[in-house]
């Protein structure tokens, strides 16, 4: 069984571009988060999905993060115009039911550097 | 508001003695514990969770956590390190979605 799947695994890119991660779940996953990480800390939830339902963004930055989830799989992170401290992995991971009692799987990530 | 934390950023054990990283937490209602470690330059891998019953949990690799709710902890332990165990080590917490502590950098040494 495949596992989660992100593109591209590295990105680098000026400041003020924009930029968007892709990630695939595994197959029947509904739930699916995606995190922020710097290195060496702890992801940092940002979004999570369920089926479409966007059920917390609270951590999002919204006035220039955007996410979507068409059709309940697969899902874009994107964000615009990108900062420096944006620099950063971004994680996708998805799990099979909804909260709370299952753990989650993850992608290997995008390493999002801003120049 | 649900949350955990990793007193420790960094454990180190000598290969061959045993280990603890430790976690806390800060939930209303059942908690859902989860352990993950994370090697370099590779995803999170799940070890193992709590979600009922037993206080004991034995996951993969040879580690295990024990809840302990009187003190809100879930500690995760091996009775004998590798220095192959040495990398990031992260509790969580699936209440509200899955969310993590800061980490804790575990080092084994020969």
């Amino acid at each position: 069984e495949a596992g989660v799947v992100q593109s591209p695994r590295y990105k680098i890119i000026e400041k003020k571009q924009p930029v968007a991660f892709w990630c695939n779940p595994i197959s029947g996953h509904n739930t699916l988060y995606w995190y922020r990480q710097n290195l060496g800390q702890g992801p940092e939830l940002l979004i999570r999905y369920e089926n479409e339902e966007a059920v917390d963004d609270s951590q999002l930055p919204k006035d220039r993060f955007s996410a979507e989830r068409l059709k309940g799989v697969d899902s874009t992170l994107k964000i615009q115009p990108a900062e420096l401290g944006d620099s950063a992995v971004y994680l996708c991971a998805s799990s099979p039911v909804g909260v709370p009692a299952t753990e989650a799987f993850f992608g290997q990530g995008t390493r999002l550097t801003v120049v | 508001a649900q949350s955990v934390a990793q007193p420790e950023d960094q454990v180190n054990v000598a290969e061959g003695n045993p280990l603890t990283v430790k976690c806390t937490y800060s939930v209303s209602g059942n908690p859902y514990l989860f352990w993950y470690v994370q090697y370099p330059n590779r995803g999170l891998q799940f070890l193992l969770k709590y979600i009922t019953g037993d206080n004991l949990v034995k996951g993969s690799y040879g580690f295990e956590a024990e809840f302990n709710k009187s003190q809100t902890s879930f500690h995760l332990k091996k009775p004998s390190a590798l220095v192959s165990d040495s990398a990031l080590y992260f509790c969580a917490d699936s209440a509200t979605g899955m969310r993590f502590g800061a980490g804790t950098r575990l080092t084994v040494k020969p």
